[in-house]
């Protein structure tokens, strides 16, 4: 069971242009959507996360959309510059001690 | 601070031998978890600790066994190797489970052959 759907799998985007990745979860309980960024050889790391109670958080060029009655959560990426190229995973889980399921990925490229 | 380090970086095993991957962080991290990676699958857990003394199994924990002696310390022993067992292995830990941030080791790549 997949309790987290993360699409693209696969992305390309122009560079200056913006990069949408887009998750969906099935468990109501869950409160916690971070957003994790891989590059090549390396191990994630927390780029962004976002808790139910606002529907959008923004970072830099970075920016959660929440739609919690929908059960879905999306990553903009505004600008995108060849640096952004990397893994996104997309995460969910409940608070308290219990852990995060994580979407299956989605590689970006930007092209110059 | 040094994080979370792993080691080591690669190895190549052959069907049926056994090792361990060692995991160990110097942020005084209650929660650690082992995950790995495959292609197009994203980030399984495999085992995770909420404490020394304490573990529990993730959603692939199958031909994994986990020991937790220390806060430091949280290996993972692969038993009788296969090759289902090829992936990028990554520990983490955090403060605590669920709405913290974990942080991750730079990986262990296993090919078993």
């Amino acid at each position: 069971q997949q309790q987290v759907k993360q699409s693209p799998q696969s992305l390309i985007v122009q560079k200056g242009g913006i990069s949408i990745i887009n998750c969906a979860y099935e468990n109501t309980a869950f409160d916690y959507f971070p957003w994790y960024q891989q590059f090549p050889g390396k191990g994630p790391a927390l780029l962004i996360a976002i808790r139910p109670d606002v529907s959008e958080k923004k970072e830099g060029r970075f920016t959660i959309s929440f739609n919690k009655s929908a059960k879905q959560f999306s990553l903009h990426i505004m600008d995108s510059q060849p640096g952004d190229s990397a893994t996104y995973f997309c995460a969910a889980g409940p608070g308290g001690y219990q852990k995060v399921t994580f979407g299956i990925g989605t590689k970006l490229q930007v092209i110059p | 601070n040094a994080g979370v380090t792993q080691t080591p970086k690669f190895r190549i095993l052959k069907i049926g031998q056994s090792m361990t991957l060692q995991c160990a962080q110097d942020m005084n991290h209650n929660y650690m978890y082992w995950y790995r990676q495959d292609p197009g699958m994203g980030l399984k857990l495999i085992y995770y600790s909420v404490g020394a003394g304490i573990t529990d199994k993730g959603e692939v924990p199958n031909g994994y066994n986990v020991s937790r002696s220390t806060t430091e310390d949280f290996p993972l022993r692969l038993e009788l190797a296969a090759p289902s067992q090829t992936s990028v292995y990554f520990c983490a830990s955090s403060i605590v489970a669920g709405g913290y941030e974990q942080y991750f080791g730079p990986g262990t790549r296993l090919t078993v052959t």
